[in-house]
């Protein structure tokens, strides 16, 4: 099993410019999560999906948008990206109430 | 809203020694706790899901325990070995509306360094 698989691992952005970060999972989980990771913040919750079909934002929404494309693959969207959105974005998946799995992450500049 | 702390941030230990990490809670309505490692520059990985009808729980080295009332969860490590440094971090659960999901909020974390 490869678990939570997420592209790209590394990307430079533009202030603009647009991107989206993709995630899957292959443990047949309900549940995915967008989360960032920034120093002195933590990780924080953008977006989360209870189950296919259903998206609901999160602690930290503004400026992303999801998408649920089917059970395994949920997508994360910035459509003009700002300094602001530099991060580490970590997908996860679990079931309800059991323990999540974190992909590797992705690491993103916006310059 | 749930809030997580973690203290220390930091802590250096020489090899063999045992050592506690602390988190604490604020809502003490929560039906789990987990704890994670992250190795530098990678992702989390779950060491430990504690239950909400469990005092403790054990891995290996690692023994964790959970006290609802005074919110606090301890993560254990017995004979630390350098393999051990890492970043550890506990995470809470948030109930939401929808009822569907559950929101975890993670503690800033405690970056642990065994010395050989």
């Amino acid at each position: 099993n490869a678990g939570v698989t997420q592209t790209p691992k590394f990307q430079v952005l533009k202030t603009g410019q647009s991107m989206t970060l993709q995630c899957a999972q292959d443990m047949n989980h309900n549940s995915m999560y967008w989360y960032r990771q920034d120093p002195g913040m933590g990780l924080r919750l953008i977006y989360y999906s209870a189950s296919e079909g259903t998206t609901d934002k999160g602690e930290v929404p503004n400026g992303y948008n999801v998408s649920r494309l089917n059970k395994r693959e949920f997508s994360l969207r910035l459509e003009s990206a700002a300094p602001s959105q530099t991060s580490v974005y970590f997908c996860a998946s679990s079931e309800l109430n059991r323990v999540q799995y974190f992909g590797p992450g992705t690491r993103l500049t916006v310059l | 809203k749930q809030e997580v702390t973690q203290i220390p941030a930091a802590l250096s230990v020489p090899e063999g020694e045992n050592l506690v990490l602390n988190c604490s809670f604020t809502d003490s309505a929560i039906y789990n706790l987990q704890w994670f490692r992250q190795d530098p520059g990678k992702g989390l990985t779950s060491l430990l899901l504690i239950q909400s009808s469990q005092r403790e729980q054990t891995s290996g080295r690692l023994n964790a325990s959970l006290d609802k009332s005074s919110g606090r969860s301890t993560l254990y490590i017995a004979a630390s070995q350098p393999g051990d440094s890492a970043t550890y971090l506990c995470a809470a659960p948030n109930l939401i509306s929808s009822g569907s999901a559950r929101q975890l909020t993670f503690g800033s974390g405690t970056q642990l360094t065994v010395l050989p």
